[in-house]
This record gives structure tokens, sequence and C-alpha cells, in this order.
């Protein structure tokens, strides 16, 4: 079974510009979870999507939006870039939701200049 | 919000040594999750414990949840190389509520 993959694996922006990210869940999963990872502040939830609808949503500014798609597909995208929205993000997806065992993808790496 | 704290922050131990890391967390729980992450890299999922379980194992990892101390410990015997990670614990209270992840604790296994 195909594990989750995110796209793209690195990104370099520069601040005030835009940037969408992808992640595909693995198959018949349909909770997709955005996670924001920095030395600093760890791992932060961003969103999570069941079913084409937002479920929960983290403690993340309006520049920060995502979106799931009707085969499960999940993007995320970051508007008006900050130099302190550089980071790894991560999507997990799972069978129902966070309360399950979440599968990781590998990430993206964010680097905004 | 609840969060887990890892403890201690960083660990070095020899190759064959056992490994102990602490979760304490600050609100009752539905789930107790961990996870390990290889440098940079995305997380995978190591045990799940449920509230009213008290010890899980599986192969060299054995979890342990006491949830009037708020805590959980991981323990991986006969460490490895290979087990060189950060080691990472979330909670949910349930409802599909978002997990919430410790800071992790950064293991170093030395052959």
């Amino acid at each position: 079974k195909a594990g989750v993959t995110q796209t793209p694996r690195y990104l370099i922006k520069t601040r005030g510009q835009q940037v969408t990210l992808s992640c595909s869940p693995i198959s018949g999963h349909r909770s997709v979870s955005w996670y924001q990872q920095t030395p600093g502040q760890g791992l932060q939830f961003l969103f999570e999507y069941f079913s084409e609808t937002q479920r929960n949503k983290g403690n993340f500014p309006g520049r920060f939006s995502g979106r799931q798609f009707s085969n499960s597909r999940s993007e995320m995208n970051v508007s008006t870039l900050e130099l302190g929205d550089s980071a790894l993000y991560l999507c997990a997806s799972s069978w129902t939701g966070t309360n399950y065992e979440q599968y990781f993808g590998p990430g993206t790496r964010l680097t905004v200049t | 919000s609840q969060q887990g704290e890892e403890d201690p922050q960083a660990l070095s131990i020899q190759e064959g040594e056992n490994a102990t890391m602490n979760c304490s967390y600050k609100t009752s729980i539905n789930n107790l999750q961990w996870y390990r992450q290889n440098s940079g890299r995305g997380l995978v999922h190591l045990i799940l414990i449920r509230s009213n379980e008290r010890e899980k194992h599986s192969g060299r990892l054995r979890v342990t949840l006491d949830t009037s101390k708020k805590s959980s410990s991981l323990l991986i015997t006969a460490s490895r190389a290979a087990d060189t990670a950060s080691y990472f614990c979330a909670t949910d209270d349930g409802g599909n509520t978002p997990l919430v992840f410790g800071k992790g604790t950064r293991l170093s296994v030395i052959a």
C-alpha cells in the first residue's frame, strides 16, 4: 500500500509570495491533518479535513488555509509569506481522525527568504 | 490546551542499553500515542495506548500509562544505532480533537 506523499519536498520562496503544498493520503483514509514543525515551536497543528470538510483548525492566522478534494487529497496554501513561515510542513492521514494512528508523509521543507 | 512534555530533552546511550523517555500531560486524555522521527523527516507511529490501558508492548518497545499522575513512559530495550531519532508523545481528548504533540526527546544511540 502506498504511503502518504507530499509535494514538493523542498521549496524556496520570497517574502510576500504565496505557496501551495499538496498531500495525497493513503488510499481509503478520509482524514488529513496538517502540522507545522519548527525548532522553536515544535509540532503545531494547523487543520484537519475529513470528507472535504474542515473539522478542526489550529491557532494560525488566516493566511494559512486548506482544502480537501473528493478523492481525499488535500492542499494547504499560505499567502503573503513571512520569514517565520519557514518550517517543515507535515501532513498525516488516518481512517477516521486524530484518535487513531496517524500516517505521516515525508514533509515539505519551506524556506522563506 | 493540553500538551505532552517529554523528559529528558536529550538522551545519549550505548548500543545494547535500555532507553527510557517520559511524557507528562496536563488534562484528561482519550489516547496517548508515541511517534519517532528521524532527522527532518516524517513521523512514524510506534504505539497508541488508550486511557483505560496501563501497559502495551510492541517488539522492543514498552509503553506505560499512569492517568493518576498524567504521565507515560516509553522504554526501548536493547537499543540499536538505528533507534537514533526524536521521540514524541501526542495526546487527544476524544471526539476527534486535534493531536497535541510534545517537544520530543532526542535519543542518540552510540555504536
